[in-house]
């Protein structure tokens, strides 16, 4: 079935620290892939998607690109904040007309002053 | 623009009892989706709604329902609340169109069964 497998956390890093966050994927189809962000006590907050090969999310310094040949779709950013601190989720749907997400088990990231 | 607005923001239940959660999409959106989120199993897909049809149904007992109304407004149901059912329950509504497949997140129901 179709699955999403996310990088264990949680993840520490200091502040101006380069962040990468793993993130495969198996389906069936071709689905369109997002990275959600869900502060504490919050719901989710989409950061990024994508949806076709080769095609590059970004936003707030955060980027992923999907590939397809590897079936992968990781998160990075070159400079992390304080602020960052959150649960990282990334997800699929298939656009066959419904908005059924699956997501990964989400990554907590802390980013240390 | 509103946002998805999810009610009651928390809620504590007895075992045994029933519940309902209420979910308001985006104005204008027409798809809304539930989702339950707990420690161990992550984010779950419950079902799907569309223009007051269930499109899509994830892997939970048939406790847990749902319908939606004409205004697109969602109500989830969980009947004989069990321990485990304690969760944030999640509501996202999206925009159907071609191309259109973001999904915009409330801020959850926390649910505690005791």
């Amino acid at each position: 079935g179709d699955s999403v497998t996310q990088m264990e956390g949680p993840v520490t890093l200091s502040e101006e620290a380069f962040l990468t966050i793993n993130c495969t994927y198996t389906a069936t189809g071709y689905p369109s892939l997002f990275w959600y962000v869900q502060y504490p006590g919050e719901g989710l907050q989409l950061l990024l998607k994508a949806t076709k090969a080769d095609d590059k999310g970004s936003n707030k310094g955060f980027e992923a690109t999907y590939r397809k040949e590897t079936t992968s779709f990781h998160l990075e950013k070159g400079s992390v904040q304080v602020s960052d601190s959150a649960v990282y989720f990334c997800a699929l749907t298939l656009t066959s007309g419904t908005y059924k997400y699956i997501f990964g088990t989400g990554t907590r990231l802390k980013v240390l002053a | 623009k509103a946002g998805v607005t999810q009610t009651p923001r928390y809620l504590i239940k007895t075992r045994g009892q029933q519940v309902t959660l209420s979910c308001s999409p985006i104005s204008g959106h027409r798809s809304v989706s539930w989702y339950q989120q707990t420690p161990g199993q992550g984010l779950q897909f419950l079902f799907e709604y569309f223009s007051e049809t269930q499109r899509n149904k994830g892997n939970f007992p048939g406790r847990f329902s749902g319908r939606q109304f004409s205004n697109s407004r969602s109500e989830m149901n969980v009947s004989t609340l069990e321990l485990g059912d304690s969760a944030l329950y999640l509501c996202a509504s999206s925009l159907e169109g071609q191309g259109n497949t973001e999904a915009f997140f409330g801020q959850g129901t926390r649910l505690t069964v005791v």
